[in-house]
């Protein structure tokens, strides 16, 4: 199993310039995560999704940020705008939620983000 | 209040010594439990689940305490490999979404 992908891994863009972060997640897991961290915040929820469904999105800072997941492998995550406090690194993480069970995640690499 | 809290260390620990830290939660509906390791600039990744009943794995032990809301790991014989960022993760009623803690930074010397 290749494990949960993301891109790209590095991105340095100046401010105001869109940034698309890119993820698939592990071939049969049906819920996916996008989680953002920082040396202050640490590692925040930014949102879920169950079966390609956002379920909740109450991380994402500001309407700046979207996501999408077209379908069970594949998912962006947009900022547009970008802002000097974006900067960090933004993971990807998936798992096979199954109703009455834990449910374990799998990170990806992550992409780090600096905004100039 | 943050949901989960860790001390951020870091704990400086003796090779072959023990250390032992704990993550406290404040939603007392907390029905999931993990310990996860990040290196650095590496991405976190699940070390062990936390079961009611405590658990171990090798030299590491886990435990909750649901009166008093935390958790807690403790490493025996700690080796210089096991130095690292230690995050605790809680899942909500809910079963799905994960908070994780600031971290606990575990630093083993020779």
């Amino acid at each position: 199993d290749a494990g949960v992908i993301q891109s790209p891994r590095h991105e340095v863009t100046e401010m105001g310039q869109e940034v698309t972060l890119r993820c698939k997640p592990i071939s049969g897991h049906n819920s996916l995560f996008w989680y953002r961290q920082t040396m202050m915040r640490g590692l925040e929820l930014l949102i879920y999704f169950n079966n390609n469904v956002p379920i909740d999105d109450s991380g994402m800072p500001e309407d700046r940020f979207s996501a999408k997941m077209p379908n069970a492998s594949f998912s962006t995550l947009k900022i547009q705008p970008s802002e000097p406090r974006d900067s960090a690194v933004y993971f990807c993480a998936s798992s096979l939620r199954v109703t009455g069970a834990a449910n374990v995640l799998t990170f990806g690499a992550g992409s780090r983000l600096t905004v100039l | 209040r943050k949901e989960v809290e860790q001390d951020p260390g870091p704990f400086n620990v003796p090779e072959g010594a023990t250390v032992a830290f704990n993550c406290t939660y404040s939603n007392s509906a907390s029905q999931s439990f993990f310990w996860y390791r990040q290196d650095c600039r590496k991405e976190p990744k699940l070390l062990m689940s936390v079961y009611s009943s405590g658990n171990e794995d090798g030299r590491f032990t886990a435990q909750l305490n649901r009166a008093s809301q935390y958790i807690s790991l403790l490493i025996r014989d700690s080796k210089l490999s096991d130095s690292a960022t230690y995050l605790c993760a809680v899942g909500g009623a809910a079963g799905n979404k994960l908070t994780f803690g600031g971290g606990t930074r575990v630093l083993v010397k020779p």
